[in-house]
């Protein structure tokens, strides 16, 4: 079974620093997605960023980038230059090619001004 | 035009009536799933649907039934609801191949008292 895990439950950032959210997962196959999703109060599921398994450079999206390190199953996101509209919960996804998408459990992110 | 749009947004109701919640999109995709999010924020698949094949989490009650008459509709219908069943519940589409993320709908809360 596919799982993943985001340890930190909450994080806080000072507006116009930087954060890195941690997520790792549990996978014995080679071939896979992995995604971040921001939900804001809204309750609207937004795509931040996507990674391709297979691809060993990192994506990158405006202020949104990803560490992966596949041989640890690990795919942190990083943002910089935190803005005030970038609090919400994120979750990290992960995604079979039988096409079933896994969540984490969220990290709540705060924004302090 | 929204891609997946779920209705009603809001849904209350009494123990052990039935309800539906509604899903459809219009992005042509092969894959639609029904997840459930919890007070905590936990996203939990019920169930995908693919080109007619229905792949149900095994901890769904079967109190839960997905109907889907045409690829691009996925309706939730709920039995004898139960307090336990409140909940915010997230309808998504995605395509089967490719490096795609799940497209959401804006969620339904249902609250049941």
């Amino acid at each position: 079974a596919q799982t993943v895990t985001q340890s930190q439950p909450e994080m806080s950032v000072q507006e116009a620093e930087t954060v890195t959210l941690s997520c790792t997962y549990d996978t014995s196959e080679s071939d896979y997605y992995l995604f971040w999703y921001k939900q804001p109060p809204s309750r609207q599921m937004i795509l931040v960023i996507r990674q391709e398994a297979y691809k060993q450079q990192n994506a990158t999206e405006n202020r949104f980038s990803v560490n992966f390190q596949k041989a640890a199953k690990s795919f942190s996101l990083k943002i910089s230059d935190s803005q005030l509209g970038d609090a919400a919960m994120y979750f990290c996804a992960y995604r079979r090619r039988s096409n079933q998408f896994y969540f984490g459990t969220g990290t709540s992110l705060t924004v302090i001004p | 035009d929204t891609a997946v749009s779920q209705t009603p947004k809001y849904l209350v109701t009494q123990m052990g009536n039935d309800k539906s919640i509604k899903c459809e999109q219009n992005l042509g995709h092969d894959t639609m799933y029904w997840y459930k999010q919890d007070s905590k924020k936990f996203l939990k698949i019920m169930f995908s649907y693919n080109n007619k094949e229905l792949i149900i989490n095994e901890t769904v009650p079967n109190r839960f039934s997905p109907k889907s008459p045409d690829k691009a509709h996925l309706n939730l219908h709920i039995n004898s609801l139960e307090l336990g069943d409140s909940a915010v519940y997230f309808c998504a589409s995605s395509r089967l191949t490719g490096n795609t993320e799940a497209f959401f709908g804006q969620g339904t809360r249902l609250t049941v008292v």
